[in-house]
């Protein structure tokens, strides 16, 4: 069974700091990567996504993450927070059209 | 981008009775829908794999005859909780992927489950 790991589950940054968000599935086979962003009181909205192409992808926000297949990573990043980053961010992995796992999560804190 | 709609957005029951909560992709078909549970602070987690117009695949440890779903259409599917018991509060989302496109699963915005 495919499983994600999500190694920081709580992050405090001040304004302006950069942040990566590590993220790591154990699946072999050929799989969809993605990152959600979900906001207090808010559903899940999608942050990024990695089909195929190229590894490094960019998303909404100023958001990007590398897909590292020799690594099984797909990692998050974003060169300087915002206090409206704050918010709870999962890593996912789809395998073809079946279903969508989720890490643990991890909730950011941005401090001004 | 493709809108998924659950209805409703929250819901207060009493011990014992039932609850349906409805999951609709709204300007696309979708042959696949997802289940999923959240607890507080925590990750969601897959509950069952609906599919239309066959049973849905539940995952191991979820009761399938207390989770009832049902995809009677491609842009339809429901989950009933039935008997519901305090231990059943949560907040429940639906995903659907389009049928034939290779796109990333669309979210509802959930359905916050409160059993009184």
């Amino acid at each position: 069974a495919q499983s994600v790991s999500q190694h920081n589950h709580h992050v405090i940054l001040s304004e302006a700091a950069s942040l990566e968000l590590g993220c790591n599935y154990s699946y072999g086979g050929t799989v969809n990567l993605f990152w959600y962003v979900q906001y207090p009181g808010q559903h899940l909205q999608l942050l990024l996504k990695y089909f195929s192409g190229d590894p490094l992808v960019k998303g909404i926000k100023g958001f990007e993450a590398e897909f590292i297949k020799s690594k099984f990573s797909f990692n998050l990043r974003k060169p300087s927070v915002q206090w409206s980053d704050t918010a709870e961010y999962f890593c996912a992995v789809q395998r073809g059209y079946q279903k969508v796992t989720f890490g643990i999560g991890t909730k950011l804190q941005v401090i001004p | 981008g493709a809108v998924v709609s659950q209805h409703p957005s929250r819901v207060i029951c009493k011990s014992g009775t039932s609850v349906k909560i409805e999951c609709r992709s709204l300007d696309f078909q979708a042959t696949t829908m997802f289940w999923y549970r959240q607890f507080p602070k925590q990750s969601l987690m897959l509950m069952a794999t609906s599919n239309e117009g066959s049973k849905a695949t539940y995952e191991q440890g979820v009761e399938k005859d207390k989770f009832l779903i049902n995809h009677a259409s491609l842009t339809l599917s429901t989950l009933t909780v039935t008997s519901a018991h305090p231990e059943d509060s949560s907040f429940y989302i639906c995903s659907a992927i389009e049928t034939g496109a290779n796109t990333e699963a669309f979210f509802g915005q959930g359905t916050r489950l409160t059993v009184v």
